[in-house]
């Protein structure tokens, strides 16, 4: 089975600074890694994703993730947030190579950024 | 291009009714997802169809069923709705059944009094 631990259930940060929120992963097969973005009242919107090759990934709106595979960890950054950054932030995993390609999401981190 | 469509976007139901829930995926998708999304749990799987089957289904009691039409369109039903149902249900759709690209669509809120 697999799971997602999201480290952090809020992240305040003031605008500009930089920030970093924490995803680990629990699998006994190897995954894809994701990233979505939920704003208030709205769906999830994917910020990147892992599937191979270079373990830094970027995505959308400046965020970046670096998958690191002997520390089963998937932590999103951004160097210098900004107010409209504001929201709720989910890391997830798919399972490969079996027959579950559903999303397993960690449980979110709201990202409040202050001005 | 249209994103994924979710009606209604609100709904309030008693206990012990009935409520169904639909989805248009975006054009061209084959794969669609249901979830859950609550304050105490997070989100949770329901299940997924490809091209009309079911091909995957999460830990819900048998009052949550689906199904997916030959347009790719799928609606969700509940049945004898509890308060416990009252949450966020999200839609996503995939190109293939792998979900590496998945769409959400917006949601529906269902409260249940």
């Amino acid at each position: 089975a697999q799971s997602v631990t999201q480290l952090d259930s809020q992240v305040p940060v003031f605008e500009e600074a930089p920030v970093e929120l924490r995803c680990n992963y629990s699998s006994s097969v190897s995954v894809y890694l994701f990233w979505y973005v939920q704003y208030p009242n709205q769906g999830l919107q994917l910020l990147l994703k892992y599937l191979s090759g270079s373990t830094l990934v970027k995505g959308i709106n400046g965020f970046e993730a670096e998958f690191n595979k002997s520390q089963t960890s998937f932590h999103l950054r951004k160097p210098s947030v900004h107010i409209s950054d504001t929201a709720e932030y989910f890391c997830a995993v798919i399972p490969y190579g079996g027959s579950q390609g559903n999303l397993i999401f960690g449980k979110g981190t709201k990202l409040s950024v202050k001005p | 291009k249209a994103g994924v469509t979710q009606t209604p976007r609100y709904l309030i139901k008693t206990r012990g009714q009935q409520v169904t829930l639909s989805c248009s995926p975006i054009s061209g998708h084959r794969s669609v997802s249901w979830y859950q999304q609550t304050p105490g749990q997070g989100l949770q799987f329901l299940f997924e169809y490809f091209s009309e089957t079911q091909r995957n289904k999460g830990n819900f009691p048998g009052r949550f069923s689906g199904r997916q039409f030959s347009n790719s369109r799928s609606e969700m039903n509940v049945s004898t709705l509890e308060l416990g149902d009252s949450a966020l249900y999200l839609c996503a759709s995939s190109f293939n059944n792998l979900n590496t690209e998945a769409f959400f669509g917006q949601g529906t809120r269902l409260t249940v009094v």
